[in-house]
């Protein structure tokens, strides 16, 4: 079973340019997750998606960060324009939800953003 | 609002030693409790939950946890650590029931496991 899917794997941009993130779940898994995670601190959810509608995006700036799950499969990630307190890494999970799930979540390898 | 605390930024151990990371948590209700490991540059990996049922857990690797609900505490241990072990540590909950689930983490511990 192939995993979750995340590109670029590394990004270095300048502040107030934007960047895009992409993700491709685990087939089938109908909820999507945008974490943050800021050197050393645990991840911080950003947003989630069921299949292609948002269930939580209270943590998101929504001035500058923007998702979208079109057709209920892949995602993606904008920030724009950045700042230097977006310099991250920024992983993509995918889970089963359903009633019977107890909902472990699937890591992508992460999108380590740097901004100068 | 749900919360989980990891107290040790990091934790040494001698290889072959047993190892302890601490969690403690905080949800409404009866939670659902995980444990993922970070190698270097990697995502999460899950490495075990609890749900329902005994107290001690075990998953992958040869870990196991312990879930204390007097305590809200879900301690991660194994019994002989080795080198390949040390990496960073999360412990998540969520909510057993109610609508919409989220899943929250703690700050991480880093593991050295000394040789």
């Amino acid at each position: 079973e192939a995993g979750v899917a995340q590109s670029p794997r590394y990004k270095i941009i300048e502040k107030r340019q934007s960047v895009a993130f992409w993700c491709n779940p685990i087939s089938g898994h109908a909820t999507l997750y945008w974490y943050q995670q800021i050197l050393g601190q645990g991840p911080k959810l950003l947003i989630q998606f069921q299949n292609n509608g948002v269930v939580d995006d209270s943590q998101l700036p929504k001035d500058r960060f923007s998702a979208e799950r079109l057709k209920g499969v892949d995602s993606t990630l904008k920030i724009q324009p950045a700042k230097l307190e977006d310099s991250a890494v920024y992983l993509c999970a995918s889970s089963h939800w359903d009633r019977g799930d107890t909902g472990e979540l699937f890591f992508g390898e992460g999108s380590r953003l740097t901004v100068l | 609002a749900q919360s989980v605390a990891q107290p040790e930024d990091q934790v040494n151990v001698a290889e072959g030693n047993p190892l302890t990371v601490k969690c403690t948590y905080s949800v409404s209700g009866n939670p659902y409790l995980f444990w993922y490991v970070q190698y270097p540059n990697r995502g999460l990996q899950f490495l075990l939950k609890y749900i329902t049922g005994d107290n001690l857990v075990k998953g992958s690797y040869g870990f196991e946890a312990e879930f204390n609900k007097s305590q809200t505490s879900f301690h991660l241990k194994k019994p002989s650590a080795l080198v390949s072990d040390s990496a960073l540590y999360f412990c998540a909950v969520r909510p057993l029931s109610g609508g919409y689930q989220k899943v929250t983490f703690g700050t991480g511990t880093k593991l050295q496991v000394i040789p």
